[in-house]
């Protein structure tokens, strides 16, 4: 059984680029979350997948949105990078069962924005 | 909305235990969890309890939740030197989607 993946790991942006990240769940998954994580502080939660439809979403600008795939991996991406952006983001794959949704998380994408 | 708090810092000895706290505002919790993040890693999810438990043991690893304050614990027992990491607790309220609201960690350390 194959863990949650990401992609890149690392990325170097500047200001007002655009850009995606990639996010492989764990299989048997059908739910995926995406988190942003500032140095130094907690994640916070971007928005969840479920199905292949947004079924949850933060306090993000409208700048931030995804995709599912029908095989459960995942797409953030961000148009109009600010510098605010340079984060950690990470996916976190899930099985959604109406009970406890325990999430795993990816080793995230280091995202810095110039 | 939500809040999650947590201690920044805790130093503990080897061998001694550890006892991490977390106080948290959303009395509909459903369940609660502990993560832990090495540098630069992901979040490895260590444990959680549901919220109508006051206890849970999972070898060194023990869950206390009191629900009246809004009280989360970790305690590690035989805490080693591999244990020195950020750990952040979180909570999910089930009845308001399933975003993970967390804490802004706490930093061990383990002194040999």
């Amino acid at each position: 059984e194959t863990g949650v993946t990401q992609s890149p790991t690392h990325l170097i942006k500047t200001r007002g680029q655009q850009v995606t990240l990639r996010c492989s769940s764990q299989s048997g998954h059908n739910t995926v979350s995406w988190y942003q994580q500032a140095l130094g502080q907690g994640p916070q939660f971007i928005f969840q997948y479920y199905r292949e439809e947004e079924n949850g979403r933060g306090n993000f600008p409208p700048r931030f949105s995804g995709l599912q795939f029908p095989n459960y991996s995942s797409e953030l991406n961000v148009n109009a990078l600010e510098l605010d952006d340079s984060a950690l983001y990470l996916c976190a794959s899930s099985f959604r069962s109406g009970r406890a949704t325990e999430q795993f998380f990816g080793p995230g994408t280091r995202l810095t924005v110039l | 909305g939500e809040d999650v708090e947590q201690s920044l810092f805790l130093s503990v000895r080897e061998g001694d235990s550890s006892v991490i706290n977390c106080t948290y505002t959303d009395s509909s919790s459903t369940y609660l969890y502990w993560y832990k993040q090495e540098p630069g890693a992901g979040l490895q999810l260590l444990t959680y309890i549901f919220s109508n438990m006051d206890m849970k043991q999972d070898q060194r690893l023990t869950v206390l939740l009191n629900k009246k304050d809004k009280h989360l614990s970790l305690r590690i027992a035989d805490t080693q030197t591999g244990d020195s990491a950020i750990y952040f607790c979180a909570e999910i309220n089930n009845n308001a989607g399933n975003m993970l609201t967390f804490g802004g960690g706490t930093r061990l350390m383990v002194k040999p």
